[in-house]
């Protein structure tokens, strides 16, 4: 069975810090891998999404890797803003059929200006 | 602006009523999933519709919990007889396989259900 883990839990940062948000999972036998943002209270909003052949994608500051054989991703955050303080949540999906996702529990974190 | 919509946002219900929530997934897309968080247990899908036939219900209390896609522009959750440990935040996502990006999943607002 599938499980993904982010560590840490959660992460206090001062502003302007470069970050690395980890996640990995048992089976490396996933079709891609999604990054998303939930601010509290709210839905979850889609960062960046790591076809299983991919081993990067970057949007703005954000840049994510994919090490499908290690079972590991991370997620750089590069010049870190208060705006970015938020829960990151890790999720693969298993094959290209629609499939839903499993997620990981999250790195809450906290930027301070 | 395509996005999931759902309702309603807060539910405050007591023990044994009946809840039903909603989703309109964003036109044109063919999958629709619903996921349940706490803070326990974090997110977890329920169930998944592909062209509005339900796929994979498994994460679902068969007993109480139903889903349902009465049309390709509404998906339904219903709980009957709600019990306070289905109090969550219930979120629904679609999909489409028919795109550049099928398999990304856009996400609604979520459903927060407290059952008393």
């Amino acid at each position: 069975k599938q499980e993904v883990t982010q560590i840490p839990a959660a992460l206090s940062v001062p502003e302007g810090e470069n970050l690395v948000l980890n996640c990995s999972f048992t089976d490396s036998a996933i079709y891609n891998l999604q990054w998303f943002r939930q601010d509290p209270g709210k839905g979850l909003t889609s960062l960046l999404l790591i076809q299983s052949s991919q081993r990067e994608q970057t949007s703005g500051r954000l840049n994510a890797s994919l090490d499908k054989s290690s079972g590991r991703s991370t997620l750089y955050i590069a010049a870190s803003q208060p705006g970015d303080s938020a829960t990151y949540l890790c999720a693969v999906r298993l094959d290209q059929a629609g499939t839903a996702l499993i997620f990981g529990k999250g790195t809450t974190l906290s930027v301070s200006s | 602006d395509a996005r999931v919509t759902q309702t309603p946002r807060h539910k405050v219900t007591e023990m044994g009523q009946e809840v039903t929530m909603r989703c309109q997934p964003i036109l044109g897309h063919n999958t629709v999933f619903w996921y349940r968080q706490t803070m326990m247990q974090g997110l977890e899908l329920l169930a998944y519709f592909r062209n509005r036939a339900p796929l994979d219900d498994s994460g679902m209390p068969k007993d109480r919990f139903s889903a349902e896609m009465p049309d390709a522009t509404l998906a339904t959750l219903k709980i009957q007889p709600s019990e306070p440990r289905d109090s969550a935040v219930y979120f629904c996502a679609s999909g489409s396989e028919r795109t550049p990006s099928y398999n990304e999943q856009f996400f609604g607002p979520g459903t927060r259900l407290t059952v008393l």
